[in-house]
Parts: C-alpha cells; sequence; structure tokens
C-alpha cells in the first residue's frame, strides 16, 4: 500500500541556519503531496501541498518539490527561526478516489534554539 | 469563524469501558475524518464521511470501533471495551470541495486507557 517515509528527528538548529526535512513516499499512480505543521499546543496546519511532478509547493519560506523521478518531497528552508520550531508531517494522499484521506509520515520534531 | 472543535480534550478511562469521542466540523464542510496519533505509528486515518454517502471504514482497526455523523455534521468516535492500545490522541479534520483541498483539524481527544 501507499506509504510516506520521513526523517526521523528530532532536529535541532540555530536560528537562521538552513533546514532539509527529507520524506520520500511510495504509491501508484500521481499522490498528491502535503506537509502539514503541528505547533506546539496547536493543532495541524497545512504548510504547502503539490498535486503533480515538478510542482514546488512554498509558503511562510518553506519550499519542497514534488520529484516523481526520486518519489520524493523534501521540506527546505533558507534561513529558519525560533517560531518554525514544531512537528512536521510529511502526506500524501492517493490518486483517483474522492476520499482524500491522508497518509502520513511519522513526523519530524525541529527546535530552533535562537 | 470556528474552527473544528472536539471533545473532551481529555478524557481517561479504565480497561473495558467504552468511550465516546465528538466532533464539530467547519459549518459547511461536507467531508469529515477521524485519524489516530499515537506513539510509535505516528497519524492513521480511521474513517471518512462525505455527505450522505456511506463512510469509508477503511481505516478502523477493529469492530470495537465506530463512528457516526448526524445531519451531516456533528460526528462522535465510539471505542467499545477500550484496551490500553487504544490509548493515543484522536483527531478529527473536515474539508470543502475537492478532495486535494486543506483539511482542517480539530485540536484533539487525548484518551488515556489505564
Amino acid at each position: 500500500g501507499d506509504s510516506v517515509t520521513q526523517m526521523e528527528g528530532p532536529v535541532t538548529l540555530s536560528e537562521e541556519a538552513f533546514l532539509t526535512i527529507n520524506c520520500t513516499y511510495t504509491a501508484t499512480g500521481y499522490p498528491s503531496l502535503f506537509w502539514y505543521v503541528q505547533y506546539p499546543g496547536e493543532g495541524l496546519q497545512l504548510l504547502l501541498k503539490a498535486t503533480k511532478a515538478d510542482d514546488k509547493g512554498s509558503n511562510k519560506g518553506f519550499e519542497a518539490t514534488y520529484r516523481k523521478e526520486t518519489t520524493s518531497f523534501h521540506l527546505e528552508k533558507g534561513s529558519v527561526q525560533v517560531s518554525d520550531s514544531a512537528v512536521y508531517f510529511c502526506a500524501l494522499k492517493g490518486y483517483g478516489g474522492s476520499q482524500g484521506n491522508l497518509i502520513f509520515g511519522k513526523g519530524t520534531k525541529l527546535s530552533v534554539k535562537p | 469563524g470556528a474552527g473544528v472543535s472536539q471533545s473532551p480534550s481529555n478524557k481517561v478511562t479504565e480497561k473495558g469501558k467504552d468511550v465516546e469521542l465528538r466532533c464539530d466540523p467547519i459549518s459547511g464542510h461536507t467531508a469529515l475524518y477521524w485519524y489516530r496519533q499515537s506513539l510509535g505509528q505516528g497519524l492513521e486515518f480511521l474513517i471518512y464521511f462525505q455527505g450522505n454517502s456511506a463512510p469509508d471504514k477503511s481505516g478502523l482497526p477493529s469492530d470495537r470501533f465506530s463512528a457516526e455523523r448526524t445531519g451531516g455534521s456533528v460526528s462522535t468516535l465510539t471505542i467499545q471495551r477500550t484496551q490500553q492500545e487504544d490509548s493515543a490522541v484522536y483527531l478529527c479534520a473536515s474539508r470543502t470541495g475537492g478532495s486535494d483541498n486543506e483539511q482542517f483539524f480539530g485540536p484533539g481527544t487525548r484518551l488515556t486507557v489505564l
């Protein structure tokens, strides 16, 4: 079945460092790909998405490019801030059908130190 | 504009008891999902409702789990004869429009089975 694998955390960075969180997927067809973020004490929020190959999703300085050839959707940010400390989840929605249920990776906890 | 709300926020119960968890989706959102977030398992899809269609129950882990959605709005997730492995955070999400649209998540109910 479909699955998502993302790098295990926790990841600890200093402010203004470069961030990469790796995410790879296994799916049939052409899934849609998402990054969700969970800030401390808050619910999951959509960060960005890409629905077809070579699409780049971006939001709040974060970017991820849908790479079908490597089945990857790595999350990147050029300069992280303390406020980016959160748990990040990579997810996919299978191609076709109407359900739209998401398949999540296990999450990567990011801590940014001032 | 209220977001997705869930109640209770925390529930502690004894093994073998039944529990009911409630979700109030965003008004007008036709699709509703339940997920479970547990240590070691990450986020797992449980069940999906869309309008008046029959729910997709493919993610329910056992027949002790059931859910209903009344009037196309409020949903309750029921776990019968709870077991310790049911301890997790149960998340509800709703969306409108197509299946690639953002799912809006509630804050979750943390269930602890003693």
